[in-house]
């Protein structure tokens, strides 16, 4: 089966970092690109960044770009965001998922990133 | 950054009624544009790729339709188990994969 599992999420302080893990299994993993989507509960998806399935192309949307690294390891099937100068609006779900050119064809079931002081 | 509006935002149905769910976008997005469904608690589910192509085990009566700014998701006749909120996405070559703002399906 080809699952997806988040974890890593938690509550930080404002200007904290926080690294975010997604582990794959049951697809070979360097054959797609990753994405990270995120979700205020009770508002709708934001994509936040991609990633080739060599690593070498990343993108990334503007609210975190320099804020957030997109990263995986292809030898352990992970993928990470790295997320440093967190902010409150940051507060959200956490979903990694794959794009085979199709995207989100497969999704996480999401980690919980809570910014707060 | 296209922009995708989703009409209406909430829509109040019975089971076993036709739904049509309108997306609309800010500038031409070819053939990616994407159809979700999420229930509460859930994580998305891909429902249509490539604007009409229903995905892996996904019903029939699921369809896409639309070209150019102006896309359409129908239900032929509601399952119970439909009643989700259901996002429309574009994924064009150049991110940002920007999400409409949702239409909520819930019971009359």
């Amino acid at each position: 089966e080809e699952q997806l599992v988040e974890s890593g999420g938690g509550v930080i302080q404002p200007g904290g970092s926080l690294r975010l893990s997604c582990a794959a299994s049951g697809f070979t993993f360097n054959g797609f690109w990753m994405h990270w989507v995120r979700q205020v509960p009770g508002k709708g998806l934001l994509w936040v960044a991609r990633i080739s399935g060599d690593g070498n192309t990343t993108d990334y949307a503007d609210f975190v770009k320099g804020r957030f690294t997109i990263s995986r390891d292809n030898a352990k099937s992970a993928l990470f965001l790295q997320m440093n100068s967190l902010r409150a609006d940051d507060t959200a779900v956490y979903y990694c998922t794959r794009d085979r050119s199709i995207f989100g064809d497969v999704w996480g079931k999401g980690t919980t990133v809570t910014v707060s002081s | 950054e296209i922009v995708l509006t989703q009409s209406p935002a909430t829509l109040s149905v019975s089971s076993g009624e036709r739904v049509t769910l309108s997306c609309r976008a800010s500038q031409r997005v070819s053939s990616n544009l994407a159809w979700f469904q999420q229930k509460r608690g859930q994580a998305p589910r891909l429902l249509i790729y490539g604007v009409s192509n229903r995905a892996a085990g996904i019903p029939a009566r699921f369809s896409g339709s639309g070209s150019g700014t102006e896309f359409t998701l129908t239900i032929s006749s509601l399952q119970s188990e439909d009643f989700a909120v259901y996002y429309c996405q574009q994924y064009n070559k150049r991110p940002p994969f920007t999400f409409g703002q949702g239409t909520k399906l819930e019971i009359k």
